[in-house]
């Protein structure tokens, strides 16, 4: 089954406690993106990777890195987690690179909560 | 970047149509309009796309005037499980350095 996997789904931790959230997708896109659900704020993008080893900034990147050392995977990494980062992230990716216009495949999600 | 603008939250009864208009003044020649649905603690799922004129699916239908300044999703005959959040989002996801920012979405509420 076509897919996006973020794992894990919960997660609470400790300010200043390095974390990491995995984001794999099975159907070879290219594009891969995370954002960030705020209530009343909608989804912000923090970083996207347009392939593999291109990376940069999305809207509310501060506080968080990201690497695409594999096409597949695209991990978010909090290096020293705040409570501001409380929120519900998501992963998504899409194919590009064609002249149809791709839409995104979301994963199911990560709450996150930093205590 | 194109900003978009949608009504906050709609109300709307069982077999009712829905429409809920997106604004985005200063979309780009190549940006396409893609509409999202979402449900409680899952991800957006796509509903439709399109770049001008009309668009027609099996679950919704899109409107795009001639000066593509607005859209327009319209959901035939809602029932209580189209109760989501709508998003309309404004790009071109070929084009390379692309920020695909999301306006805040419109509330939908299907009632009995």
């Amino acid at each position: 089954e076509a897919q996006v996997t973020q794992n894990p789904r919960y997660l609470i931790t400790v300010t200043g406690k390095k974390l990491t959230v995995t984001c794999s997708q099975n159907m070879n896109h290219e594009y891969m993106s995370w954002y960030r659900q705020d209530p009343g704020l909608g989804l912000r993008q923090i970083y996207y990777s347009m392939n593999v080893e291109v990376t940069d900034k999305g809207d509310v990147p501060e506080g968080y890195k990201v690497s695409r050392k594999e096409k597949r995977n695209f991990p978010l990494i909090l290096e020293s987690p705040s409570p501001n980062q409380t929120s519900l992230y998501f992963c998504a990716s899409s194919p590009t690179g064609s002249s149809y216009n791709s839409p995104l495949h979301f994963g199911n999600g990560t709450r996150l909560t930093v205590t | 970047l194109a900003k978009t603008t949608q009504p906050i939250s709609m109300d709307s009864y069982e077999g009712q149509e829905v429409n809920i208009t997106c604004s985005h003044n200063n979309i780009a020649t190549n940006d396409y309009i893609t509409w999202y649905q979402q449900f409680p603690s899952q991800g957006p799922r796509f509903i439709i796309q399109g770049y001008k004129t009309k668009v027609t699916n099996e679950v919704a239908s899109l409107f795009i005037p001639a000066d593509r300044k607005s859209s327009t999703l319209s959901l035939p005959r809602v029932s209580l499980s189209d109760t989501a959040v709508y998003y309309c989002l404004v790009g071109d996801m070929r084009a390379a350095g692309n920020k695909l920012t999301f306006g805040g979405g419109t509330r939908v509420l299907v009632k009995p």
